[in-house]
């Protein structure tokens, strides 16, 4: 069965912090993974990782995909209150109309 | 570009009653996704919609149905309504046809309530 697992479940730092957010997968036919930011309601794009773009970068965030491991993380360097966020992983299933997502990362900033 | 737009924001209903609730996709993006996200569940696909056809139907009971049509808009429609069906709607939409097609943008959602 395909499955998408994110962790840690929550996670609590300090503006300044740096933090590492991960997605382990399962799935046959893999084409590329997807990372997006929820804050009050709709889901944000941040970055699509595939075989050819192993790693992305904008501004404090960044993210890596390992292939061989199966997984990818996200990082978020010198944190802000702004960040505060679920941070969802997910999967394109079935030539992509499919998302399967993890069930999220929430990251609380303190100030 | 204009972002995906769905409407109504908010519904409450009480339970056995039906409900229709709609998206606009960005301009161009023939495939449209209706997700429902719950504390307990997180995100769950409901189905896909492209060129008026349904691709692909998420684990949900028959009550749960949508349409598209031919400008792309697509509805779905939750009937017999219980209390379990209580949860943001998502709907989302994409340009399909490359690997950039698989990233799937969001609305804001619909959060219904089931009283």
């Amino acid at each position: 069965e395909d499955k998408v697992v994110q962790s840690p479940l929550s996670l609590v730092v300090h503006e300044g912090d740096t933090v590492t957010l991960n997605c382990s997968y399962e799935v046959t036919n893999f084409r590329s993974l997807l990372w997006y930011k929820q804050e009050k309601k709709a889901p944000t794009f941040l970055f699509m990782l595939t075989s050819s773009g192993i790693e992305k970068k904008s501004g404090r965030l960044s993210s890596i995909l390992d292939k061989k491991e199966l997984f990818s993380i996200l990082n978020i360097t010198a944190t802000q209150t702004g960040d505060s966020a679920i941070y969802l992983c997910a999967v394109p299933m079935e030539y992509g109309n499919k998302l399967v997502f993890g069930a999220g990362t929430i990251l609380r900033v303190k100030s | 570009k204009a972002g995906v737009t769905q409407t109504p924001r908010y519904l409450i209903k009480t339970r056995g009653q039906q409900v229709t609730l709609s998206c606009s996709p960005i301009s161009g993006h023939r495939s449209v996704s209706w997700y429902q996200q719950t504390p307990g569940q997180g995100l769950q696909f409901l189905f896909e919609y492209f060129s008026e056809t349904q691709r692909n139907k998420g684990n949900f009971p028959g009550r749960f149905s949508g349409r598209q049509f031919s400008n792309s808009r697509s509805e779905m429609n939750v009937s017999t309504l219980e209390l379990g069906d209580s949860a943001l709607y998502l709907c989302a939409s994409r340009s399909p046809g490359s690997l950039e097609g698989d990233t799937q943008y969001f609305g804001p959602g619909t959060r219904l309530t089931v009283l």
